[in-house]
């Protein structure tokens, strides 16, 4: 167990939905990392947040946004969904900002769109 | 640009040793890091290679020539639980010190 929780496991949608998916980093820890897997498939570093704030962006999409809370958790907001959005989609968690701190992740959310 | 190459699939023998390569080409490399992922399963961090040399935990090794832009995991006494992908991820300057990951290399042992 790493310690980084994520919520739903799995969610099925229809295609022009909005979903939110939500992550609660490892205790101690001040990064939040969101990422895409698609099926055979890298990982897509999508965007991280550092305390809080915005720290870098990957290749993430206009349709998708996310946030940190005061409290740590993150959550990554999808919306306008389409049926190439159907991926696995981690958060991740590192107690500093990245340098030489390694990614925690977590088990993940499947988001399968119909 | 930032490239990372691995071979896409391995296979090797329940109690024997695999060598999986990962070579790059970054500017500024800040670090190195090997994970292992079951399918459908999250990342989990093996090892950490910022200084050349070899690092081991275990059954597992990883090894890092910066000069040559060159890295490998070395696990021993394959057992069948270490069937996964093995992904190697790099940080650099040129990427801002975002990992960049590796397609991984899917391992299938054999009894």
């Amino acid at each position: 167990d790493s310690g980084v929780t994520q919520t739903p496991k799995h969610l099925i949608t229809a295609t022009g939905q909005r979903v939110t998916l939500r992550c609660s980093p490892r205790s101690g820890d001040l990064s939040v990392y969101w990422y895409q897997q698609s099926l055979d498939q890298g990982l897509q570093f999508l965007i991280q947040y550092y305390n809080g704030e915005e720290r870098a962006k990957g290749n993430i999409l206009e349709r998708f946004s996310a946030q940190q809370f005061p409290d740590l958790h993150s959550e990554l907001n999808l919306s306008s969904l389409e049926l190439g959005d159907s991926a696995l989609y981690f958060c991740a968690s590192s107690v500093g900002e990245g340098h030489g701190s390694p990614l925690h992740f977590g088990n993940g959310t499947r988001l399968t769109v119909t | 640009g930032q490239n990372i190459d691995q071979p896409t699939e391995m296979t090797a023998t329940e109690g024997a040793i695999v060598q999986i390569n990962c070579t790059y080409q970054t500017s500024g490399f800040n670090g190195l890091f090997w994970y292992q992922q079951h399918a459908g399963e999250a990342p989990t961090f093996l090892s950490y290679n910022v200084l050349d040399g070899l690092e081991e935990k275990g059954r597992f090794s990883s090894f890092l020539s910066r000069s040559k832009g060159y890295s490998y995991l070395l696990l021993k006494e394959l057992q069948m639980k270490d069937s996964a992908s093995y992904l190697c991820a790099v940080r650099a300057r040129d990427s801002n010190y975002q990992l960049i990951w590796g397609a991984g290399t899917k391992l299938i042992i054999k009894p």
